[in-house]
């Protein structure tokens, strides 16, 4: 039972352009959610995070948007630079448990 | 600032042999620990979650167990090891905020 799902295993964009990524998840008891970057052969490391009473979170380059109605939220990275090509993964955890739940996973290229 | 430890890098292991990797997290007290594995179309998987000393939460039924003997220690192990057990594991630690993650453990089971 996948949780949290990120259904495109894969995407490759321009340099300069923007990356979207996208994660659905079920649990509706979801009210935290992170966004996390990994490259191969070492841990994830964080990259911006959310609470369910907003709907936008801007780090720099990196914006999240949370869609609550759809249990739906993206990873918007602009400009994407060939550097933020790895695998990225969404993660949500439920009211104060603590307890992250991670994504499938997108292997993002961005093509210098 | 709080580092966390994990060890070792990679190992090959023989089926039915036992298992055991350590975690260790320094700069914090009483931290939530996680032991996550990383297996091809899976994405990270939660295995174990401990909220303090001899506390453990498996998450999904398998060949390995989880023991936090100490604050800040968190160990994986296997009494017989199965193909099906090779991945990339991680520990971390979490607060309210995000988790931590270690390095990682490569394991083969050959």
């Amino acid at each position: 039972d996948q949780q949290v799902k990120q259904n495109s295993p894969s995407l490759s964009v321009q340099e300069g352009r923007i990356s979207i990524l996208n994660c659905d998840y079920t649990n509706s008891m979801f009210d935290y959610f992170l966004w996390y970057k990994k490259y191969p052969a070492e841990g994830p490391t964080f990259l911006i995070s959310i609470s369910s009473i907003k709907d936008k979170n801007e780090d720099g380059r990196f914006t999240v948007f949370l869609n609550k109605s759809a249990k739906h939220l993206s990873l918007h990275i602009v400009p994407s630079q060939p550097g933020d090509s790895a695998v990225y993964f969404c993660a949500a955890s439920e009211g104060g448990t603590y307890k992250y739940i991670f994504g499938t996973g997108t292997r993002l290229k961005v093509l210098a | 600032s709080q580092t966390i430890h994990q060890w070792p890098a990679t190992l090959v292991q023989p089926v039915g042999s036992p298992l055991s990797l350590e975690c260790t997290v320094e700069g914090t007290s009483n931290p939530n620990l996680y032991w996550y594995r990383q297996a091809a179309g899976r994405g990270l998987q939660l295995l174990f979650y401990s909220v303090g000393i001899g506390q453990i939460s498996s998450e999904v039924p398998q060949n390995l167990s989880a023991s936090r003997p100490q604050d800040r220690q968190f160990i994986l192990s296997s009494k017989k090891l199965l193909l099906s057990d090779s991945g990339f594991y991680l520990c971390a630690w979490g607060d309210s905020t995000e988790a931590f993650f270690g390095q990682g453990t490569r394991l083969t089971v050959v």
